[in-house]
């Protein structure tokens, strides 16, 4: 089945350190994107890529880093320079044109600080 | 730039009666508009798309959606609700494009349905 992965379904990170959540496609989308969500607040647009080796940041990147070495995998490094890391984190592609911008959506990574 | 509100925070319903959640978008051209709903602790699954055509659209799940221009509205309805529609609700907006489109999400209208 088609559809997207993300690990792990929870997470504990010390402060100071820094902890790396996977996201993982077989929809061969060319996009991809990665959101922070708090209550009350929505989804807030973190980075995200195009093609390979492209990414763009979004609204809300500082203390956050990704890379893009392959279509199916687009990995976000939560860095001890984001003072408040404690949130549930969504990853989301989208395919082509035939799409008409259809984001799917992981199942989450909650993501607490100690 | 681009924007949703969704002005109801926190909805509740019987079950069976009918159910309206407000979406207003700001967006200078025609949009590309979505709702979305998500269960605790889930991830989003998409309910119903407009990008053109007729402004009523249907879903899933029984949902349906009217796209009004000259209000900027999207509000997503269902004539009848039942227990398990209980969730969080996402309306978004985004451009009129191909691929790395960017959505913008509303801050969600949760359902609560009392039995």
């Amino acid at each position: 089945d088609g559809g997207i992965t993300q690990s792990p379904k929870y997470l504990f990170r010390k402060e100071g350190q820094n902890v790396t959540l996977s996201c993982e496609q077989n929809l061969n989308h060319d996009a991809m994107y990665w959101y922070r969500q708090d209550p009350g607040q929505g989804l807030r647009l973190i980075y995200y890529s195009q093609i390979v080796n492209d990414f763009q940041k979004g609204d809300i990147a500082e203390g956050y880093s990704v890379s893009r070495e392959k279509k199916e995998s687009f990995p976000l490094t939560v860095t001890s320079a984001q003072k408040n890391p404690t949130a549930f984190y969504l990853c989301a592609s989208m395919g082509g044109k035939s799409s008409y911008n259809e984001q799917f959506f992981g199942p989450g990574t909650r993501l607490t600080v100690l | 730039a681009q924007s949703v509100t969704q002005p109801d925070i926190h909805i509740t319903v019987s079950e069976g009666a009918s159910l309206e959640l407000r979406c207003n978008y700001s967006y200078g051209a025609t949009p590309y508009l979505f709702w979305y709903v998500q269960s605790p602790g889930q991830g989003l699954q998409l309910l119903l798309k407009y990008f053109s055509g007729d402004t009523l659209v249907q879903g899933i799940k029984g949902f349906e959606a009217e796209f009004k221009r000259s209000q900027s509205s999207f509000n997503l309805r269902k004539p009848s609700v039942h227990w398990s529609d209980a969730a969080e609700y996402f309306c978004a907006v985004g451009k009129a494009a191909g691929t790395a489109s960017k959505l913008t999400f509303g801050t969600g209208t949760r359902l609560q349905v009392t039995l």
